[in-house]
């Protein structure tokens, strides 16, 4: 079972900034936290992972609090082509490369 | 860098029959997962191979198999189709094991009739 949970659908002003969010309350010290996204029929695409700090690339922001049981996605001025749905994943260390998939958020951008 | 392929990209067959879908990682990766997706099941892992070898496996049949090549280049068989077999089958790789990001490819699109 997926070790995350996410609200199944969000929406977003084009623009603006979208900040998705994730429970992981059971996740272990060494657990990295993976975001991923997929637009309508295509394969999944690797946004952005972290394990304790905050980390950013050109696409968006991962915010992990303190605890590691939370994090959020932050896309920091949102397109229509952002709209997709988003899987945040822990990574299970002992497994390899496991990922297990939720339901995800679906995030819809609105002109 | 090319990125991970899978041919072929769209199949059909009927119940019974067998398929077997290929998948070629980006280049200096030795890590491939597949996954299946279906509307009713969403994402689900399949199994790892790497360097090949299977590293992992999902709670699949034992008619899902897979294999690895030396050059990494991965395939999986479904034997004896069956109508809920219809799905998008993903490859994804990645340089070696954890904490390394997974690229996946555009998908082959099954239909069982």
């Amino acid at each position: 079972d997926a070790k995350t949970t996410q609200p199944p659908s969000m929406d977003c002003a084009e623009g603006r900034a979208a900040n998705l969010p994730c429970n992981h309350s059971t996740i272990s010290g060494n657990e990295y936290v993976y975001w991923y996204r997929q637009i309508h029929s295509q394969g999944p695409q690797y946004i952005i992972h972290g394990l304790k700090n905050n980390e950013t690339n050109e696409m968006a922001s991962l915010i992990i609090t303190e605890d590691r049981k939370s994090s959020t996605l932050i896309l920091p001025h949102a397109t229509l082509r952002d709209t997709a749905v988003y899987y945040c994943i822990v990574r299970v260390e002992s497994q390899g490369g496991k990922l297990i998939f939720g339901q995800g958020t679906e995030l819809s951008v609105k002109p | 860098k090319a990125g991970v392929t899978q041919t072929p990209r769209y199949l059909i067959k009927t119940r019974g029959q067998q398929v077997t879908l290929s998948c070629s990682p980006i280049s200096g990766h030795r890590s491939v997962s597949w996954y299946q997706q279906t509307p009713g099941q969403g994402l689900q892992f399949l199994f790892e191979y790497f360097s090949e070898t299977q590293r992992n496996k999902g709670n699949f049949p034992g008619r899902f198999s897979g294999r690895q090549f030396s050059n990494s280049r991965s395939e999986m068989n479904v034997s004896t189709l069956e109508l809920g077999d219809s799905a998008l089958y993903l490859c994804a790789s990645s340089p070696v094991g954890p904490g390394y990001e997974q690229y996946f490819g555009p998908g082959t699109r099954l239909t069982v009739t």
